[in-house]
């Protein structure tokens, strides 16, 4: 059982090019979401899913892409990289709304140049 | 709007002290579950606990305690007899009855050196 897996792991841009993160997850979990980490901000939601062909904007969407065409997959586009998008993305998924804790993948450490 | 508040920034701490990381958060819903999750150095989320608005029960799971407290919206956490390997980020989160994505606070460092 993989649970989340985010791959690249670790990637550099120029700023302009663009990009797909790539999360998959092989729980049959409806619900994903994306997060960025930033130091000193925590964790800010940019994009989530509740369901196959559903998304919605989390609280950092700008410059970002996202759709949910299979369960298992949730991928986050760059359109146009930035160096304000130098960070660490994480990916994450649950079976239910609220009770259930989140699983995280381990993350992309991505670098804006 | 929810909001999660972890006031401290970083902690240094020497190995068996004991140590408190403060979370306080806000929301208007009544129904609502609380997290927390350790970062290590090596970058990944675990997960440590779950609690439901509902359950003020305190909790101990070997030398971790969390006290959850509604009439100050706080859930502490409390980490006996600190290690090094206690050294990590500590996130504190809050999630909605029905709604699937977190609301973290700013995350407290411990560091904790021998």
């Amino acid at each position: 059982n993989a649970g989340v897996t985010q791959t690249p792991k670790f990637q550099v841009l120029k700023t302009g090019q663009s990009m797909t993160l790539q999360c998959a997850q092989d729980m049959n979990h409806e619900y994903m979401s994306w997060y960025r980490q930033d130091p000193g901000m925590g964790l800010r939601l940019i994009h989530y899913s509740v369901g196959a062909g559903i998304t919605d904007q989390g609280e950092v969407p700008n410059g970002y892409n996202v759709s949910r065409s299979t369960t298992e997959d949730f991928p986050l586009r760059l359109l146009s990289a930035a160096p304000s998008q130098t960070s660490v993305y994480f990916c994450a998924s649950s079976y239910l709304a609220g009770a259930q804790p989140q699983h995280f993948g381990d993350g992309t450490r991505l670098s804006i140049l | 709007a929810q909001k999660v508040t972890q006031a401290q920034t970083e902690i240094s701490v020497v190995e068996k002290e004991d140590v408190t990381l403060d979370c306080v958060y806000e929301t208007r819903d009544t129904t609502y579950y609380l997290f927390w999750y350790k970062q290590p150095p090596s970058g990944e989320l675990v997960f440590l606990i779950r609690r439901n608005s509902f359950d003020e029960q305190n909790e101990i799971s070997g030398r971790y305690s969390w006290n959850f407290q509604k009439s100050t919206s706080s859930f502490n956490f409390t980490i006996t007899a600190s290690q090094v390997v206690d050294s990590a980020v500590y996130f504190c989160a809050l999630i909605r009855s029905g709604y699937s994505t977190l609301t973290f606070g700013k995350g407290t460092m411990l560091l904790v050196s021998p």
